[in-house]
């Protein structure tokens, strides 16, 4: 079944430390993900998405197919990228969207 | 660019009555319209693709005669819960895609129905 598992439903560091947001997926066949992003009082947004291969506001995220991986990677947070984050799986190809239940991610200062 | 809006952003009604949702892409035409569910502290959950034009297709478990998609023209969707009841209460979101770049999905700002 496709899956997408965000283990951690909140996730607390201080300002300037690394964050890693975990995601896992299942999926048989050669799966499409997102990271979306959802700041307090607005509208869920894309950060990024694996084929881009891009950083985004300091965010990087790397496919791993052997660990059935997509975890979102910053060095370094700020207090702005306090937000809900979730990972979504582009279950095959026509853009219907599988989303994990998301992490809180709060900086603290 | 690429704005979607959702109106009304909040609705209350009593139970037994139909609550009619508008999703509206602002600045570009959506050749395709999602919509989701998210219960309180829960993920978002696809209900329905819809192409302009054409009939949504339905996920597994969603009823079409309780939840009516009509994706009349490229620019609005609408999302019908029929005979609503309590347990219809929830956040229903759109989302949109099409225009320059047809794999992103665009959110609107999601719709609070609370059914009494």
């Amino acid at each position: 079944a496709q899956r997408v598992t965000q283990p951690e439903k909140l996730l607390s560091v201080f300002k300037g430390a690394p964050v890693e947001l975990k995601c896992n997926y299942s999926y048989s066949g050669s799966p499409e993900l997102f990271w979306y992003v959802q700041y307090s009082r607005q509208r869920l947004q894309l950060l990024l998405r694996h084929i881009s291969r891009e950083s985004i506001k300091g965010f990087t995220a790397d496919l791993n197919k052997g660990e059935t991986s997509f975890h979102l990677k910053k060095p370094f947070a700020q207090e702005e990228d306090s937000a809900m984050y979730y990972c979504a799986l582009d279950s095959g190809g026509y853009n219907k969207l599988i989303f994990g239940a998301g992490t809180r991610l709060a900086v603290h200062p | 660019g690429a704005v979607v809006s959702q109106h009304p952003s909040w609705v209350i009604c009593k139970s037994g009555t139909s609550v009619k949702i508008e999703c509206r892409s602002l600045d570009f035409q959506a050749t395709t319209m999602f919509w989701y569910r998210q219960f309180p502290k829960q993920s978002l959950m696809l209900m329905a693709t819809s192409n302009e034009g054409s009939k949504a297709t339905y996920e597994q478990g969603v009823e079409k005669d309780k939840f009516l998609i009509n994706h009349a023209s490229l620019t609005l969707s609408t999302l019908t819960v029929t005979s609503a009841h309590p347990e219809d209460s929830s956040f229903y979101i759109c989302s949109a895609s099409g225009g320059i770049s047809t794999d992103t999905q665009y959110f609107g700002p999601g719709t609070r129905l609370t059914v009494l």
